[in-house]
């Protein structure tokens, strides 16, 4: 049973430029929050995905967006890349229907923008 | 708002030694509350989880955690620590909705 899946592994932006991150949640789970880990620092929501809507959303700006797919996976999508936005992004699945609050977390993408 | 705080940044444990990390939460309700474990470069793990009931949890790894109410805490114990534990650990709440609210995380190192 494959757990929570992100692509690529790393990726280097220049300012500016747009980047798509890539999410495969674990097998049976609905639901894809995103997150962003900046170095030193506890991860921070940006927002979550259920039957392919928003359902929730961190305080990120609207640069932030993102699209889940009939099969669950989902996008993140950043544009007009910050040197701040540089980060480990995270992508954790979970049941919609528990409201529990357990998630289980991807490897994460690197991103590094110069 | 929900916040959690995790007042040690790093704590320095030699192996075989016993192990406990602090976590201090706000949140109104009764909260549903997690710790997980990220080692360099990788995502994160979850050890163990409160909903309710039984206030000391165990989890994986040989961790458990108790919650106290009253306290506002939800601490993080190993009873005896092994190299591979060497890791950086994050308490975390659920908020409104299904979202996670992280603590700034605790970095354990561990002497041989």
């Amino acid at each position: 049973d494959a757990g929570v899946t992100q692509s690529p592994t790393h990726l280097i932006k220049t300012r500016g430029q747009q980047v798509t991150l890539r999410c495969s949640p674990k097998s049976g789970h609905d639901t894809v929050s995103w997150y962003q880990q900046a170095l030193g620092q506890g991860p921070q929501f940006i927002f979550q995905y259920y039957e392919e809507e928003e359902r929730q959303r961190g305080n990120f700006p609207d640069r932030f967006s993102g699209h889940q797919f009939p099969n669950y996976s989902s996008e993140l999508n950043v544009n007009a890349l910050l040197l701040g936005d540089s980060a480990l992004y995270l992508c954790a699945s979970s049941f919609w229907i528990t409201d529990s609050g357990e998630q289980y977390f991807g490897p994460g993408t690197r991103l590094t923008v110069t | 708002a929900q916040s959690v705080t995790q007042p040690d940044i790093h704590i320095t444990v030699s192996e075989g030694a016993s192990l406990e990390l602090r976590c201090n939460y706000s949140y109104g309700a009764t909260p549903y509350l997690f710790w997980y474990v990220q080692s360099p470069g990788q995502g994160l793990q979850l050890l163990l989880k409160y909903f309710s009931g039984d206030t000391l949890v165990q989890g994986i790894k040989g961790f458990e955690a108790e919650f106290k109410r009253s306290q506002s805490s939800f601490n993080l114990r190993k009873p005896s620590v092994h190299w591979s534990d060497a890791a950086e650990y994050f308490c975390a709440v659920k908020a409104a909705g299904n979202k996670l609210t992280f603590g700034g995380g605790t970095r354990v190192l561990v002497k041989p």
